[in-house]
């Protein structure tokens, strides 16, 4: 099983709701990521997950609360989302955290969660 | 991190070979060169790598220069269904923690008949 699957695939919110979205794999990843895509844009890092400990958050607003229960899902948290965060948001996992002499860190992605903020 | 630029865009015919050039020139030694590609609305999808070595699977190869402040893709018989965004990334690694793939522009290239 080579799959990131994400729920749900698209998602309308409010500005006072609170959501969530979600990634699993089961290839045996130890790191998993979440990256946001805005239209005809390149995607874009928002946090890294090693072994299950948040290893990298790239300055994301708190709105946005990444959880990793396991080793095989992670989870965005939304709550009070702005217009403006209406984007794709992708999953990756990858087998090796990265570091050392490891040359082979293909990262798997998931196909998305569109996300529209109203 | 090393920044990559790409054209945005590229023609290219069915069945020819599309050669799709990166510029990477403040590379650092131990950074890897990635190649992703996306096709309209899914994720992005792993193509090929390399550091210094030229590299071939059954997707791509991967023409790096020997300073290793350019790369070159080449896709040797496009086809309709290669028509994607091409990215070329370097890729970061955090010692014991994570790697980190900082996405170019990209190249939106476009396969005809």
């Amino acid at each position: 099983d080579t799959e990131v699957t994400q729920t749900p695939k698209h998602l309308v919110m409010g500005m006072t709701n609170k959501k969530s979205l979600k990634c699993e794999q089961h290839m045996g990843h130890r790191a998993m990521y979440w990256y946001k895509q805005k239209a005809k844009k390149p995607p874009e890092l928002m946090f890294v997950y090693s072994y299950e400990k948040l290893s990298i958050n790239e300055s994301v607003p708190s709105r946005f609360s990444p959880e990793c229960p396991n080793s095989s899902l992670l989870n965005l948290h939304l709550h009070a989302l702005q217009p403006e965060d209406s984007a794709l948001y992708l999953c990756a996992s990858s087998q090796a955290p990265g570091g050392g002499r490891s040359s082979y860190n293909e990262q798997f992605f998931g196909p998305g969660t569109r996300l529209t903020v109203l | 991190d090393a920044k990559t630029t790409q054209p945005p865009s590229m023609d290219c015919a069915e069945g020819r070979a599309a050669n799709l050039p990166c510029n990477h020139s403040t590379i650092s030694g131990n950074e890897y060169v990635y190649w992703y590609r996306q096709i309209h609305s899914q994720g992005p999808q792993y193509i090929i790598h390399g550091l210094k070595n030229n590299e071939t699977n059954e997707m791509a190869s991967l023409i790096i220069t020997e300073d290793r402040k350019s790369s070159t893709l080449i896709l040797p018989h496009a086809t309709l269904r290669d028509t994607a965004v091409y990215y070329c990334i370097v890729r970061v690694d955090y010692t014991g923690t994570a790697s980190k793939l900082t996405f170019g522009t990209g190249t939106r290239l476009q396969v005809t008949l």
